[in-house]
């Protein structure tokens, strides 16, 4: 398994409270990417990060915030959560062009 | 909008039997087709790829068909094993260029019956 590590695995919270996701890898990958997984939408891109301090949005970035401030981190942050960010998130990895994406093994996420 | 369509929802197969899903894309600018295997709390995981150059890709009973003219393609699944039960994703993205920012269809949960 790739070097990817979700942290919390688990989190119920309430709407309109921070959360923070973290995603850790041991590869020294150059991308990182969060995605969210919802039954019907498959998975869809929220941010991604070309480098240390380099990020982009994708196409679900509302609501969302990112940073990189070492190789190894990738933090994602709802600002004030809402019902409709209840979902299980995704973070991946990639080292280079021409190489796949790596999957962690998610985060569920519940805002009541 | 979803800009990679996936089909069917759900697939129910034999032990033994085919199994086959199709995806469909719109952005020409897609060069790259990788297939995705997901088991229950797991992170999806990388099946076998495509690029267009090619219009096939064999991978053990694994194989990706791929038609660039009609913007489509599909994984097929031979002797279809209870082990490969699970919820498979098609995805497309711009190799070179974005990031290469992944466009996933919307998944399809295979059940293999022994």
């Amino acid at each position: 398994d790739a070097g990817i590590t979700q942290s919390p695995r688990h989190k119920v919270t309430e709407t309109g409270t921070p959360v923070t996701l973290r995603c850790h890898q041991t590869e020294n990958h150059r991308y990182m990417y969060w995605y969210r997984q919802d039954p019907g939408h498959g998975l869809r891109l929220i941010h991604y990060s070309y480098g240390v301090k380099d990020t982009d949005k994708g196409e679900v970035s509302d609501g969302y915030s990112v940073s990189r401030s070492k190789t190894e981190d990738f933090l994602l942050t709802l600002e004030s959560a809402t019902s409709s960010q209840t979902s299980v998130y995704f973070c991946a990895i990639r080292d280079s062009r021409g190489q796949p994406q790596h999957f962690g093994d998610g985060t569920r996420l519940s805002i009541l | 909008q979803q800009q990679v369509k996936q089909s069917p929802q759900s697939l129910i197969v034999q032990k033994g039997g085919i199994s086959i899903i199709n995806c469909a894309y719109e952005n020409t600018a897609f060069d790259y087709f990788p297939w995705y295997q997901q088991f229950p709390g797991k992170g999806p995981a990388l099946l076998i790829a495509i690029r267009p150059d090619v219009s096939e890709k064999k991978e053990g009973r694994f194989t990706i068909s791929f038609n660039k003219s009609a913007k489509q393609f599909s994984l097929h699944i031979m002797d279809s094993q209870p082990g490969d039960s699970a919820t498979y994703f098609c995805a497309a993205s711009p190799e070179e260029t974005s990031g290469s920012r992944l466009t996933f269809g919307e998944g399809t949960q295979l059940t293999v019956n022994p």
